[in-house]
């Protein structure tokens, strides 16, 4: 079975700093993995996905992230935090041998942007 | 699009009473799944649809829970009794197509407190 793992519930980063939340995928196979985002009182959204091609994926709001096979790992960074930043972060498998499954989500990790 | 439409945004209610959410999806997505978001749990899966036949309900906590898809513009998820450890954020999410690297799309929640 998939599962990713999110260390740390809670990252605390001064505005301007870099940011990096940390996700450690299991998987039998090489999975699609991909980040959300979640802003208060509202639903995920789509940051970014991997799907086997680049390992250094680019999303949106200037966040990338990349697939480390040997690490089994897909951090996410950001150069500099803004404010806007501040919100939960979800890290999400699935595999693309096994048809149709859903996502499996990691526990979510807050990030708070200090002024 | 308008996006995934979840209604209500908020609901309180009494334990013992029949509580319903209501989900649209965008149209043309043919998966359709119903999470629940708690403190204690993190984001669970409690069922999904594909072309409005249910294919996994292992993630449905009780009896008390039921979902159905009567087309493919419209769910409902129904918990009858309620309870207060009901207490959570009810996601709806849609995706197009079927393929494992498909990004879900989220409606903005159900927020239910069970007093």
């Amino acid at each position: 079975a998939q599962s990713v793992t999110q260390l740390g519930s809670h990252v605390s980063v001064s505005e301007g700093a870099l940011v990096l939340l940390r996700c450690n995928y299991s998987s039998s196979v090489p999975p699609y993995l991909f980040w959300y985002v979640q802003y208060p009182n509202q639903g995920l959204q789509l940051l970014l996905k991997y799907t086997s091609a680049a390992t250094l994926v680019k999303g949106i709001n200037g966040f990338e992230a990349e697939f480390k096979k040997s690490e089994t790992s897909f951090h996410l960074t950001k150069p500099s935090a803004h404010m806007s930043d501040a919100a939960e972060y979800f890290c999400a498998v699935s595999d693309p041998s096994s048809g149709n499954t859903p996502l499996v989500f990691g526990k979510g990790t807050r990030l708070s942007v200090i002024a | 699009d308008a996006g995934v439409i979840q209604s209500p945004r908020h609901e309180v209610t009494e334990m013992g009473q029949e509580v319903t959410l209501r989900c649209k999806p965008i149209s043309g997505h043919d998966y359709l799944f119903w999470y629940r978001q708690t403190m204690m749990r993190g984001l669970e899966l409690l069922i999904y649809f594909n072309n409005n036949v249910p294919i996994d309900d292992s993630g449905m906590p009780e009896d008390r829970f039921s979902a159905k898809m009567p087309n493919a513009s419209f769910s409902t998820l129904k918990i009858q009794p309620s309870e207060p450890r009901d207490s959570a954020v009810y996601f709806c999410a849609s995706s197009p197509l079927s393929r494992p690297n498909s990004p879900l799309h989220f409606g903005n929640g159900t927020r239910l407190t069970v007093t």
